[in-house]
């Protein structure tokens, strides 16, 4: 059921902006995209969710192509503490609808 | 703080053994769900509470139960546990079902021999 595609994983040097992307390219009208991190099998930690509209918040940016097929999470200033598991996740809002969470990209901030 | 509770944080236990893992929130969330964390599998939603007295089957429900007496607290039941439910689990809450965001719990790590 994952609509969206993300590569394994990534690294980025503490300091500098850590972007992650994903592709939904079969994404609908109403879906919108959130982003979820996980710590090391702790609980999964929202971060930031859209529509179509780029979003930013204390935590991250987002950033969501104009056709929608695809986005990116903007870390702005990546630290150690942000290395973790990142999910993208596009979601419909209707009853009991659940977040599909896939294998997601693991990241590593390299000090 | 805002958070989402679970207990116990690990448990092991023998096949046939009732259990309880409990789940509490302190947001005033009416929904709240229950997902388990597999390798290679994501997470997988196993019920879930629109409000109060509301339960329904998510994904992989059986083997498992759960009742919503209150609004905070979302305990998932293991009648008969047996070794294929060993899994780690998170409990979940949100204002709503629409587009806001969920609050996971911190997880159990349960093993079932």
């Amino acid at each position: 059921d994952a609509k969206t595609t993300q590569p394994p994983s990534m690294d980025c040097a503490e300091g500098r902006a850590a972007n992650l992307p994903c592709n939904h390219s079969t994404i609908s009208g109403n879906e919108y995209v959130y982003w979820y991190r996980q710590i090391h099998s702790q609980g999964p930690q929202y971060i930031i969710h859209g529509l179509k509209n780029n979003e930013t918040n204390e935590m991250a940016s987002l950033i969501i192509t104009e056709d929608r097929k695809s986005s990116t999470l903007i870390l702005p200033h990546a630290t150690l503490r942000d290395t973790a598991v990142y999910y993208c996740i596009v979601r419909v809002a209707v009853t009991g609808n659940q977040f599909y969470f896939g294998t997601g990209t693991s990241l590593t901030v390299i000090p | 703080e805002a958070q989402v509770t679970q207990n116990p944080r690990y448990l092991i236990t023998v096949t046939g053994k009732k259990l309880t893992v409990t789940c509490s929130q302190n947001m005033n969330h009416e929904y709240m769900s229950w997902y388990r964390q597999d390798p290679g599998l994501g997470l997988r939603q196993i019920y879930y509470s629109m409000n109060v007295e509301v339960t329904d089957k998510g994904d992989v429900p059986e083997g498992y139960k759960v009742s919503r007496k209150e609004k905070r607290n979302f305990p998932l039941i293991l009648e008969s546990p047996s070794p294929n439910q060993t899994s780690l689990y998170f409990c979940a809450s949100s204002f709503g079902w629409k587009n806001t965001e969920a609050f996971f719990g911190q997880g159990t790590r349960l093993t079932v021999v």
